[in-house]
């Protein structure tokens, strides 16, 4: 029931653009996407309900095609604060709207 | 204060022991989460309850039992812990709808 993340690992200077995608086998409901850093907790970025909706958040946004029970995540002009690992979380809406999550992507941003 | 705690934070025990994860938040939110993060696996679900008297298995309960001692606490316990139990736990809450899940700081449970 896990998504799909792709890619694993990704590396960038600052500066730089990058999309993680994030694709289910199952219809969606809804899709969650996270960020964790080193040793701490994943922390909630934004939450994406209906199909083409797009939100943003400060220089990251994101997007979701249910028709292709995909989303991807863009972060722009990459800071180094956004080093970390994203996650997706899928809801399928039934049985109780669980959250199952992808199995990560692992951004690095260097100067 | 943080929104959700977990202790305890580290725990190393030995095969066979019982142990308890516990975890309390003052969110107010009715659902809450025990997840399990190993590397390269992402998170996965374990158990979640949306009340007091509501408990439900996740992907990988076998192995696990928890309770739901208030709106507030939910405690996540190994009965008989075993090796391929080491690993990250987090515990989440939830209010639904269009909101996220706030997350603990975990606990890393090491099972010699």
């Amino acid at each position: 029931q896990q998504p799909v993340q792709s890619p694993q690992a990704v590396i960038l200077r600052e500066g730089e653009d990058a999309v993680i995608n994030c694709s289910s086998s199952k219809a969606l409901y809804s899709v969650h996407w996270y960020r964790q850093k080193h040793g701490e907790a994943p922390v909630f970025l934004m939450i994406l309900l209906k199909g083409g909706e797009q939100k943003g958040h400060e220089k990251i946004s994101a997007s979701f095609n249910e028709k292709k029970q995909q989303s991807s995540l863009y972060l722009t002009a990459s800071q180094l604060s956004y080093s970390g690992t994203y996650f997706c979380g899928t809801v399928r809406g039934y049985p109780a709207n669980n959250l199952f999550f992808g199995t990560g992507t692992r951004l690095t941003v260097i100067p | 204060d943080a929104d959700v705690t977990q202790t305890p934070r580290n725990r190393i025990t030995k095969t066979g022991k019982r142990i308890m994860l516990e975890c309390s938040q003052t969110k107010g939110h009715d659902r809450m989460y025990w997840y399990r993060q190993d590397p390269g696996l992402g998170l996965r679900l374990i158990y979640y309850s949306f009340d007091v008297k509501d408990i439900n298995k996740g992907e990988i309960s076998d192995g696990y039992s928890v309770s739901r001692q208030a709106q507030a606490k939910f405690s996540l316990s190994l009965e008989s812990a075993i090796p391929n139990q080491t690993a990250l736990y987090f515990c989440a809450t939830s209010e639904g709808g269009e909101n996220g899940y706030t997350f603990g700081s975990g606990t890393r449970l090491t099972v010699v």
